[in-house]
């Protein structure tokens, strides 16, 4: 059974919009979230995380939110640029220390 | 810069194979995990180590097992290879993630394919 979805496996977005993919999880013992971006024939790379006592967090051009209550969080990349075209999974961390990934968002940003 | 090396890119094994899939990492983390990532499907915990000689299956690890003899040292084994084992197969370590960071570092991965 899959505890953390991201419902939408694709998604396009012309350059300087802003690009907004979606998880949700259904365990309420996930306290901390992370968000990896995947380059073809590459590992994944770490984006940004969020603890389950924040709401949001920031760096740069990626922010996440987190809605405990809607156990949805979000990651959000103002302004979109073609070199973030990538697959984003979204993560969480249960308390005995195990990952759970997403099924991936495929983002396209259109130059 | 932390490092996270996979023995192999690409292999090939015949059905009935026993394979061994290394992954070294040069943190001293003392996490290390191993995943696989199908289409559709994400990527999926199949063994995790939190320490030398310890081991916890993760999600699916039927069909497989693993080994941590050494701490920067962490071995996938298909013990025999099934055509449904054919996947990318990725490593990870991370430090204790209640100790602060949490952050996991992968490898680039090994594209396994079974015939």
């Amino acid at each position: 059974d899959q505890q953390v979805k991201q419902n939408s496996p694709s998604l396009s977005v012309q350059e300087g919009r802003i690009s907004i993919l979606n998880c949700d999880y259904t365990n309420s013992m996930f306290d901390y979230f992370l968000w990896y971006k995947k380059y073809p024939a590459e590992g994944p790379t770490f984006l940004i995380s969020i603890s389950s006592i924040k709401d949001k967090n920031e760096d740069g051009r990626f922010t996440v939110f987190l809605n405990k209550s809607a156990k949805h969080l979000s990651l959000h990349i103002v302004p979109s640029q073609p070199g973030d075209s990538a697959v984003y999974f979204c993560a969480a961390l249960n308390t005995g220390n195990q990952f759970y990934f997403g099924t991936g968002t495929s983002l396209t940003v259109i130059p | 810069d932390v490092k996270v090396t996979q023995s192999s890119r690409y292999l090939v094994k015949r059905t009935g194979e026993k394979v061994f899939l290394e992954c070294v990492q040069d943190m001293d983390h003392e996490n290390m995990f191993w995943y696989r990532q199908d289409p559709g499907l994400g990527l999926r915990l199949i063994y995790f180590s939190y320490d030398v000689k310890m081991k916890e299956k993760g999600d699916i690890p039927e069909g497989y097992s693993v080994s941590r003899e050494k701490k920067e040292r962490f071995s996938l084994i298909l013990e025999s290879a099934s055509t449904n084992q054919t996947s990318m197969y990725l490593c990870a370590s991370s430090h204790n993630p209640r100790l602060g960071d949490s952050e996991q570092y992968f490898g680039p991965g090994t594209r396994l394919t079974v015939t």
